[in-house]
């Protein structure tokens, strides 16, 4: 079984630019959701994909937008890039059935450098 | 809205010493609660988790009792192991399926 992957591992950016994180879900897993992790600081909820939709927003400008492909994979977009935004962006998946409280898996991180 | 609160660290410990990291929440509802634990390096893993008032979460020699009547959710370890450094999160997740997190907590273990 295929653990939740992510690319790239790093990433440099200037500010002013766009960028595009992915994910890749885990084998049998219907629903992404994604996270910021500023240094020394927990993971800050941004937005949850299901079924293509977006399905549940954290506190985030609209400048960060997402993506969910028929094959559940997943794109985290965010344009306009600001020095705040150098964080570790972490996907999770999972496999939402009946019940609303699913086990999230987190893939390793793509680490996000804005200068 | 929900949040997580964690005590402050970091903590250095020597090896089998007994390990207490505390964790108290504020939610709407009945959340699910959770201990993940980041290696250097790596992303979340799950460490331990309980559903429901009463239950204990446990895995790898660690602990954790869901106390509704203290909305806590203590990790407990009697003796800790140089491999456990790491960074610890308590997290909870609400009925719209988030997950919450706390600050984390950097444990080190001395030989």
């Amino acid at each position: 079984e295929t653990g939740v992957t992510q690319s790239p591992t790093h990433l440099i950016k200037t500010r002013g630019q766009q960028v595009t994180l992915r994910c890749s879900s885990q084998s049998g897993h219907n629903t992404v959701s994604w996270y910021q992790q500023a240094l020394g600081q927990g993971p800050q909820f941004i937005f949850q994909y299901y079924r293509e939709e977006e399905n549940g927003r954290g506190n985030f400008p609209p400048r960060f937008s997402g993506l969910q492909f028929p094959n559940y994979s997943s794109e985290l977009n965010v344009n306009a890039l600001e020095l705040d935004d150098s964080a570790l962006y972490l996907c999770a998946s999972s496999r939402r059935q009946v019940k609303w409280e699913h086990e999230q898996f987190f893939g390793p991180g793509t680490r996000l450098t804005v200068l | 809205g929900d949040s997580v609160t964690q005590m402050e660290g970091p903590v250095t410990l020597s090896e089998e010493a007994f390990l207490t990291i505390n964790c108290t929440y504020t939610a709407t509802g009945y959340p699910s609660l959770f201990w993940y634990v980041q290696y250097p390096g790596e992303g979340l893993q799950l460490l331990l988790k309980a559903t429901k008032a009463d239950d204990k979460g446990s895995n790898k020699g660690f602990e954790a009792t869901y106390r509704k009547e203290t909305t806590s959710f203590h990790l407990e370890k009697g003796s800790v192991q140089v491999s456990d450094s790491a960074v610890y999160f308590c997290a909870l997740q609400g009925a719209n399926s988030k997950l919450t997190f706390g600050k984390g907590i950097t444990l080190s273990v001395r030989p």
